[in-house]
């Protein structure tokens, strides 16, 4: 059972690179979410998906783009990669299923911007 | 101000110990509060979670959410060295998403 897969484990981008991160669950859970994790701030909402079609901000959306075309799949993009983009970022679904309190979470990504 | 602020410590205790992790928060509309577990270098794991006002107890762990005073708890007995770890606190207003963290606890428990 695979759970929530992110993809790349770790990235090095340039200043104003263009990169996407992918995140797919196999749960068949209608919310997903993007959270950006930096030390001392804690886990921030980046963007969220309540289902296929369906996205809205979350606490820190400037400078990154989300779409939902399928159930499994919640890719995040970076337009333009700035170094104060350098961050853990972690992909997470849940359901209302489950209660919906309990969010999964992939293993993160490590992205780099220099 | 944040909605939700966490000691970020570092804290440590001896093998044994009685651990109390604390958070509070300030938008009186959560409703569900939770405790994750992450270890270095891993995503967040769901350890416990309280609806509501209350006290939750699994093993080890209690969860208690004290919403008058928008303060919430977990305490951890007989603390292991596998209990080292960060812990998050997070909270909602409802069920699905948006989850709200805090920035999280370094727990190291010494043998």
């Amino acid at each position: 059972n695979a759970g929530v897969t992110q993809t790349p484990k770790f990235q090095v981008l340039k200043t104003g690179q263009s990169m996407t991160l992918q995140c797919a669950q196999d749960m068949n859970h209608e919310y997903m979410s993007w959270y950006r994790q930096d030390p001392g701030m804690g886990l921030r909402l980046i963007h969220y998906s309540v289902g296929a079609g369906i996205t809205d901000q979350g606490e820190v959306p400037n400078g990154y783009n989300v779409s939902r075309s399928t159930t499994e799949d919640f890719p995040l993009r970076l337009l333009s990669a700035a170094p104060s983009q350098t961050s853990v970022y972690f992909c997470a679904s849940s359901s209302d299923r489950d209660r919906g309190t309990e969010a999964f979470f992939g293993q993160g990504t490590r992205l780099t911007v220099v | 101000q944040k909605e939700v602020e966490q000691d970020p410590g570092p804290l440590s205790v001896p093998e044994g110990a009685i651990v109390s992790l604390n958070c509070t928060y300030s938008n009186s509309a959560f409703q569900y509060f939770m405790w994750y577990r992450q270890y270095s270098r891993k995503g967040p794991e769901l350890l416990m979670y309280t609806y509501s006002s209350g006290n939750k107890e699994d093993g080890r762990f209690t969860a208690q959410v004290d919403k008058s005073s928008k303060y919430i708890s977990l305490f951890i007995r007989d603390s292991q060295p596998s209990d080292s770890a960060t812990y998050l606190c997070a909270m909602s207003p409802f069920t699905g998403n948006q989850f709200y963290f805090g920035t999280g606890t370094s727990l190291t428990v010494i043998p």
